[in-house]
């Protein structure tokens, strides 16, 4: 069965990076797009950008643009999202996600708290 | 930029009650919208794509229906297991891809 497995919970000072992995398993990880969601304390869902394991091609909502890259490795079946320069807004449960149009299966999350 | 507006906000219902949830797109997004369900603690669940199509292992109690800039998400009958926040989801607009705000689905 389809599994997205998160690393664990990150906690950082503002200004500070964070990179969070995504081990996916149960599919043909080449085969679909892997996008990353985040959810802030008591907000919706927000869409960040999508990257294929394919070929590397990447889409990040603007918002984002020049501070979050994806990356992916096909040897371990693993997606990275790393967020730069982290403010305390940036306080939110990431989560990856295969696929984008639509989105089908959910990784359970990684809670990254931002504070000094 | 692409907007989905939900409604209600919050819907209280006793079970075994029908619910009908609502999702309106600023521009048409033609049938390029999902719905999932969140539960806290939790990952979102794929409930309906393609506007009516259910995703695998979901209910029948659960269907999709609309197209262009209107849509609704029914639960037939509510189960205790369902309530929820509910999330419509347009992904026709790439790569601008947003959600709605949500509905809560709670029991009365």
């Amino acid at each position: 069965q389809v599994q997205l497995v998160q690393s664990g919970a990150e906690m950082k000072k503002p200004g500070a990076s964070v990179k969070v992995s995504c081990k996916a398993s149960g599919y043909t990880f080449i085969g679909d797009g892997i996008s990353w969601v985040r959810q802030a304390p008591g907000q919706g869902l927000e869409w960040m950008g999508w990257i294929s394991p394919y070929n590397g091609n990447t889409n990040y909502v603007q918002k984002f643009q020049g501070r979050v890259t994806m990356t992916t490795d096909t040897s371990t079946n693993t997606a990275y999202m790393e967020l730069r320069g982290l403010r305390s807004d940036d306080t939110a449960v990431y989560y990856c996600a295969r696929g984008a149009r639509p989105i089908d299966f959910w990784g359970q999350g990684t809670l990254v708290t931002v504070s000094s | 930029e692409m907007v989905l507006t939900q409604s209600p906000a919050t819907l209280s219902v006793s079970p075994g009650e029908r619910v009908t949830l609502s999702c309106r797109a600023s521009q048409s997004v033609s049938t390029n919208l999902a719905w999932y369900q969140h539960k806290p603690g939790q990952a979102p669940r794929l409930l309906i794509y393609g506007e009516s199509t259910r995703a695998t292992g979901i209910p029948a109690r659960f269907s999709g229906s609309g197209s262009g800039t209107e849509f609704t998400l029914t639960i037939s009958s509510l189960q205790s297991e369902d309530c929820a926040i509910y999330y419509c989801h347009q992904y026709n607009n790439w790569p601008s891809l947003t959600f709605g705000p949500g509905t809560k689905v709670e029991l009365k």
